[in-house]
């Protein structure tokens, strides 16, 4: 079953304005992690933000994870052409049967237009 | 260049034959993921080795199968080949495989799969 679904499915700006993609998912989670893929490549890691931290920080990207809420924020500050990408959000968690799963959403697209 | 490497990066056979997709992980990382993604279903997590042991299975066919070598490389095994079964199948590894927190994957560059 999907656990993170990212909203919305496809964001398209201009370039040098910032981008805001949300997770939201069902059940308690250890961590959260973002991800980029660069069309047909290998997703690559952004950033993992823990249960119990609020906000984070790296470069341009910020991340914020509200667990009441059970929801999750990417944001590209003043975006490039070279954001342009699916970002995906994964949640970690452990499954009833007592192991570990990542999750994967479906992404957002992300394009930036120069 | 993520240091996890898979092979082949095209593949193109025909429905009712097998492919063997192969991952070498990165250098130390003990576990081993397997996902498959398509355009109308995302990314799909099929199977997780941790050190030569099956840790966890997702939305794996029966038709498929997968391995952990002592030397830690991977293999997946897709048999009986449908339509259906053309993706994009990505390896990905990380250090941990057990515990609270495995952490920050790392992604290979996939496989990519035609059924014709």
């Amino acid at each position: 079953s999907q656990q993170g679904e990212e909203d919305p499915q496809a964001l398209s700006i201009q370039e040098g304005e910032n981008a805001t993609m949300n997770c939201s998912y069902k059940t308690s989670i250890n961590n959260l992690q973002w991800y980029r893929q660069n069309s047909g490549r290998g997703l690559v890691h952004l950033i993992l933000i823990r249960s119990n931290e609020r906000e984070k920080h790296s470069g341009r990207l910020r991340v914020t994870l509200d667990t009441s809420k059970k929801s999750s924020s990417l944001l590209i500050t003043a975006s490039r052409a070279a954001d342009t990408a699916s970002y995906f959000c994964v949640t970690g968690a452990y499954s009833g049967a007592g192991s570990y799963q990542l999750t994967f959403g479906k992404g957002t697209k992300l394009s930036v237009i120069p | 260049d993520s240091g996890v490497t898979q092979t082949p990066k095209h593949l193109i056979t025909a429905t009712g034959q097998r492919v063997t997709l192969r991952c070498s992980p990165r250098s130390g990382d003990l576990s081993v993921y397997w996902y498959q993604q398509s355009l109308d279903q995302g990314l799909q997590f099929l199977i997780q080795y941790y050190n030569g042991e099956e840790r966890a299975k997702g939305n794996i066919l029966e038709r498929f199968s997968a391995q952990q070598f002592p030397d830690l490389h991977s293999e997946l095994n897709l048999s009986s080949l449908e339509l259906g079964d053309s993706a994009l199948y990505f390896c990905a590894s990380s250090v941990r495989g057990r515990g609270i927190d495995s952490g920050e994957l790392f992604f290979g560059e996939g496989s990519r799969l035609t059924v014709l």
